[in-house]
């Protein structure tokens, strides 16, 4: 078993459609939970970091962390074509480094 | 742009061969680390540099080895090349090592011919 379980996708959705991705963990020592998107030959940009649980929400991205059940979710309202791109989950025990990440969503805004 | 960037952009090898990828961390950066991402997969974390010395490492074995200089850059060394080697290498530099951000750079795509 992965210790990051994603759905890899793909996802299509019409533009201005609210978007939920989300991944499960089995490891409970994770306490840092971060959100990257990736276009295509680029890098991981990072999108959203949370400690611990709850919620943090910036402009249109709202990320949730639930670990009495290992659940992290990021929603995207209003999506833009631009929002086109591999959404990665990670996770770690000690901060932004030795991240375990999923698999990725591929997801596709349609105009 | 994230101010990280590797080199080469892409490189074709064969197996048993040796390479050596390179990063520019940003200015002040004292921290990076490397991740390797197959085809679908997400990135796989491989080793960190702290003020150049290894600081963490994943599940690679000793073939994949590299080095941290003063001048924020650095290097991924790998020796006798497999096919499954056949990846993009990421590199990630932050501000420290405990740091709640890191910056990627665009990576370097390696096949194993």
């Amino acid at each position: 078993q992965k210790e990051v379980e994603q759905d890899p996708g793909p996802l299509s959705v019409p533009e201005g459609a609210i978007v939920s991705l989300n991944c499960t963990y089995s490891n409970s020592a994770f306490q840092y939970f971060m959100w990257y998107r990736q276009y295509s030959r680029k890098g991981p940009e990072l999108l959203m970091y949370t400690y611990s649980s709850g919620n943090k929400e910036d402009g249109r991205f709202t990320a949730q962390v639930d670990k009495s059940s290992k659940y992290i979710s990021l929603f995207i309202r209003d999506s833009q074509p631009s929002d086109s791109a591999t959404y990665l989950c990670a996770m770690s025990r000690t901060g932004a480094n030795n991240l375990f990440f999923g698999t990725g969503t591929r997801l596709t805004v349609i105009p | 742009e994230t101010g990280v960037t590797q080199s080469p952009t892409h490189l074709i090898k064969t197996r048993g061969q040796q390479v050596t990828l390179r990063c520019s961390s940003q200015s002040g950066h004292n921290t990076v680390s490397w991740y390797q991402q197959a085809l679908g997969q997400g990135p796989q974390f491989i080793f960190q540099y702290y003020r150049e010395e290894e600081n963490g490492r994943g599940n690679f074995p000793p073939r994949f080895s590299g080095l941290q200089f003063p001048n924020y850059s650095s290097e991924l060394n790998v020796n006798a090349l497999e096919l499954d080697d056949s990846a993009l290498y990421l590199c990630a530099s932050s501000f420290e090592r405990g740091a709640d951000t890191q910056y990627f750079g665009p990576g370097t795509r390696l096949t194993v011919l």
